[in-house]
């Protein structure tokens, strides 16, 4: 079967680094999504891996690495705004998106 | 980016009646929309799949009769939730992609209240 893993909570302090990590069991592989979600609100998109390596874009970051069917998001310098849920999301061989269940970042001052 | 409308944002109805939400990309022509339901702490649920001018792919467990989606052009998809119930209460959120492999832009999300 399709299957998603990331942590459920973490916990970290303002003005720290954070990873959150993603292992995925998919049928065919075409790309690794991160959205952040507020509570309430719809997810917004972070980024999107399909390549091995890490892609920089300000203070986030995301990883992949295929072989190991692994990624991780990294925050820098977080703020109390980045408290959110991170959804892992990876693109099977159908074009269809497989979730996980998202991980909840409380962000302490 | 590209811009997704989605409305209503909130909505109340009365149990029995039906509910129709919108969503509409703004900017570009949306070949595929999804529709998800969220329940509160947890993640997305993939409801179905439109293509447009096609009939919608509803996932496993959900009820195609009172889940209707109509998706009849490249920017818009609708859902109609028909005799609705108070477990009908959740977060609706669609998202729109113009190539599958592309990242899915997603709605603003209604909530639904079922009273």
């Amino acid at each position: 079967g399709q299957n998603i893993d990331q942590p459920t909570e973490m916990t970290a302090t303002e003005g720290a680094i954070v990873q959150i990590n993603c292992t995925y069991q998919t049928s065919g592989f075409n790309g690794l999504f991160w959205y952040q979600q507020h509570a309430g609100e719809a997810p917004t998109f972070l980024s999107y891996n399909v390549l091995d390596g890490l892609e920089e874009k300000g203070r986030f970051s995301s990883f992949l690495s295929r072989s190991k069917g692994y990624s991780y998001l990294l925050l820098k310098e977080l703020q109390m705004k980045d408290s959110a849920s991170y959804l892992c999301a990876a693109l099977d061989s159908n074009y269809q998106l497989i979730w996980g269940a998202g991980t909840k970042l409380i962000i302490k001052p | 980016g590209a811009v997704v409308s989605q409305h209503p944002s909130r909505v109340i109805c009365k149990s029995g009646t039906s509910v129709k939400i919108e969503c509409r990309s703004l900017d570009f022509q949306a070949t595929t929309m999804f529709w998800y339901r969220q329940f509160p702490k947890q993640s997305l649920m993939l409801m179905a799949t439109s293509n447009e001018g096609s009939k919608a792919t509803y996932e496993q467990g959900v009820e195609k009769d009172k889940f209707l989606i109509n998706h009849a052009s490249l920017t818009l998809s609708t859902l109609t939730v028909t005799s609705a119930h108070p477990e009908d209460s959740s977060f609706y959120i669609c998202s729109a992609s113009y190539d599958r492999a592309t990242e899915a832009f997603f709605g603003q999300g209604t909530r639904l209240t079922v009273v």
